[in-house]
């Protein structure tokens, strides 16, 4: 079992659509989970970072994480074209480990 | 913010080259990292440096190396430039202990010929 899963997409919506990004992981030791988000020929950037289940809010968009069932998603509310980009998430097990374990990402396109 | 930049965006090198990608950040982060990203592959770590001179292999080491004499600046090394290292070529750093606080570079698109 691959340790963290993620669909690659493409994923199109029209604009002001409510988008929903998912992944899956394996890794029990995971404690912190992030999702960031990368513009087409830019770095990643840290879009959103939570450590325990239940939602995260920041004004469009929502982390979800269930540890339980090992899931966590990424809601966009109201979506616009700028949020078309590659949506990666990424995990950590915490403490001086320097490990991050990222989906290989998805793909979202939002059209006006 | 974290302000990681790296010292070209595109690069082209023919087979056997030495080549040089250089990072730097302005955060006084004690981690720094090389990544390259491939479509259908995602992120892999190549090495990651958690002090000066101090360095570790990460996933994909083979062919590269790293150097780091100062704080602020990574380096990565392609000894011998091979085509199946043409990729795009992310730096990170980030604070001791704080994975969130990891921020990336633009990236360097490398071309090999």
């Amino acid at each position: 079992q691959k340790e963290v899963e993620q669909d690659p997409g493409p994923l199109s919506v029209p604009e002001g659509a409510i988008v929903s990004l998912n992944c899956t992981y394996s890794n029990s030791a995971f404690q912190y989970f992030m999702w960031y988000r990368q513009y087409s020929r830019k770095g990643p950037e840290l879009l959103m970072y939570t450590y325990s289940s239940g939602n995260k809010e920041d004004g469009r968009f929502t982390a979800q994480v269930d540890k339980s069932s090992k899931y966590i998603s990424l809601f966009i509310r109201d979506s616009q074209p700028s949020d078309s980009a590659t949506y990666l998430c990424a995990y950590h097990s915490g403490g001086s480990n320097y490990k991050l374990t990222f989906g290989k990402g998805t793909l979202l396109t939002v059209n006006p | 913010d974290v302000k990681v930049t790296q010292s070209s965006r595109y690069l082209v090198k023919r087979t056997g080259e030495k080549v040089f990608l250089e990072c730097v950040q302005d955060m006084d982060h004690e981690n720094m990292f090389w990544y390259r990203q491939d479509p259908g592959l995602g992120l892999r770590l190549i090495y990651f440096s958690y002090d000066v001179k101090m360095k570790e292999k990460g996933d994909i080491p083979e062919g590269y190396s790293v150097s780091r004499e100062k704080k602020e600046r990574f380096s990565l090394i392609l000894e011998s430039a091979s085509t199946n290292q043409t990729s795009m070529y992310l730096c990170a750093s980030s604070s001791e202990g704080l994975a969130a606080s990891r921020g990336f570079g633009p990236g360097t698109r490398l071309t090999v010929l």
